[in-house]
């Protein structure tokens, strides 16, 4: 399995609230993703990362911050959490830009209440 | 906003059958379509992929076909088992850098 890790895994939080999820390479690939799945959206992607400080938008990125100060870290931020974000986080990493596979990590399981 | 529309929603298939899930895009930004499995509480994994100098990519019991004038894809499962049983995505590069994935299949193959 490609060295990725999610933390944390589960969370539970209230509507308002800031919560950050990390995710973390051991594999020094150049691009990382987060994604979130919901039921009959399949993936869809919230930000994406190209190198250490350089991010740009996904589809679904209203909400929703990145920071990426190292390659093996990619942070993702929701500055106030809404019930909409209630879903199953997947982070991503590719060696390529979308031409490459992509391994994804293990998803931490959100829940805003 | 462009999308991968992928379709049938879920897939019920008897053992040894065949499972056939299809994919269709409007443009992309090169030619990369792969197809991904997920099981339950673990993140998708790359299970097939083609890169369309080739219209069909065979790999074991899973074939991609490609039709790149009707800009659609199909993943075939040959000689269907249980543990093929999960949720399948296929995607496409429709903008530089990124993968479109589309809306998912959960197969289901009954013994």
């Amino acid at each position: 399995d490609a060295g990725i890790t999610q933390s944390p895994r589960h969370k539970v939080t209230e509507t308002g609230t800031p919560v950050t999820l990390r995710c973390h390479q051991t594999e020094n690939h150049r691009y990382m993703y987060w994604y979130r799945q919901d039921p009959g959206h399949g993936l869809r992607l919230i930000h994406y990362s190209y190198g250490v400080k350089d991010t740009d938008k996904g589809e679904v990125s209203d909400g929703y911050s990145v920071s990426r100060s190292k390659t093996e870290d990619f942070l993702l931020t929701l500055e106030s959490a809404t019930s909409s974000q209630t879903s199953v986080y997947f982070c991503a990493i590719s060696e390529s830009s979308g031409g490459g596979e992509q391994f994804f990590g293990p998803g931490t399981r959100l829940t805003v209440l | 906003q462009q999308q991968v529309k992928q379709s049938p929603q879920s897939l019920i298939v008897q053992k040894g059958g065949i499972s056939i899930i299809n994919c269709a895009y409007e443009n992309t930004a090169f030619d990369y379509f792969p197809w991904y499995q997920q099981f339950p509480g673990k993140g998708p994994a790359l299970l097939i992929a083609i890169r369309p100098d080739v219209s069909e990519k065979k790999e074991g019991r899973f074939t991609i076909s490609f039709n790149k004038s009707a800009k659609q894809f199909s993943l075939h499962i040959m000689d269907s088992q249980p543990g093929d049983s999960a949720t399948y995505f296929c995607a496409a590069p429709l903008v530089t850098n990124m993968l479109t994935f589309g809306g998912g299949t959960r197969l289901m193959v009954k013994p």
